[in-house]
């Protein structure tokens, strides 16, 4: 079965604050994605990406940025965190081709006091 | 921008009943997939069904089934015989067939199933 991890399920941080979310899949997935869910609003795309070192912004990357070092891992960086980024944060991955079937993680509700 | 739609935030159902939950897209594609994903409360996402828009048969898994009309752009999730553990959010997803990487989300509808 498909692994997908997030570093922690809930996070606290003030304004201001650098705040890194990790996710790692076991299924060496070539694509891996970052939403965030909120209320009424279903899953937003923030930042994906389809190979190492590779990124491409989603629909709402204002505040937030990527890295991917390794095909495992793909890190979400909020370079200086604000209240409006107060959500539940989602990875996903999924390989090249098949039935474009995205696994996710457990989640991350980030709360920005 | 390519949308989904989910009508209805909430839906519930007696145990051991019927209900569809609805969803239309909009897309200019020809070739995409559309999946059904289901959220239990504080539990992860996972894929209930998927249908190839190429495909006019509709799938259907164990108790879940779709209603998919091409035409109409509408892609229906119809459960039978609700238990308790399909209470969850259920969100409706449209993605590209030929190198679009990316799903769109509805903003799903939470089903409560009423014992």
């Amino acid at each position: 079965d498909v692994k997908v991890t997030q570093s922690s399920r809930y996070l606290v941080k003030r304004t201001g604050e650098k705040v890194f979310l990790e996710c790692v899949q076991d299924m060496d997935h070539e694509n891996m994605f970052w939403y965030r869910q909120d209320p009424g609003l279903g899953l937003r795309l923030i930042y994906f990406s389809y190979d190492v070192k590779m990124k491409e912004k989603g629909d709402i990357p204002e505040g937030y940025s990527v890295s991917r070092e390794k095909k495992e891992r793909f890190s979400l960086i909020l370079e200086s965190a604000s209240t409006n980024q107060t959500s539940m944060y989602l990875c996903a991955s999924r390989g090249r081709g098949g039935t474009y079937e995205q696994y996710f993680g457990p989640g991350t509700r980030l709360t920005v006091t | 921008a390519q949308t989904v739609t989910q009508s209805q935030p909430e839906m519930s159902v007696q145990e051991a009943e019927t209900v569809t939950l609805s969803c239309t897209y909009d897309t200019s594609e020809s070739d995409y997939y559309l999946f059904w994903y289901k959220q239990p409360p504080s539990r992860q996402m996972i894929l209930v069904i998927r249908q190839e828009a190429y495909k006019q048969q509709n799938a259907t898994e164990n108790r879940f089934s779709v209603n998919f009309q091409k035409a109409a752009k509408s892609f229906s999730l119809k459960i039978s015989d609700s238990q308790l553990g399909d209470a969850a959010m259920y969100f409706c997803a449209r993605g590209g067939y030929f190198g679009n990487e990316k799903l769109t989300f509805g903003t799903g509808t939470r089903l409560t199933i009423i014992p």
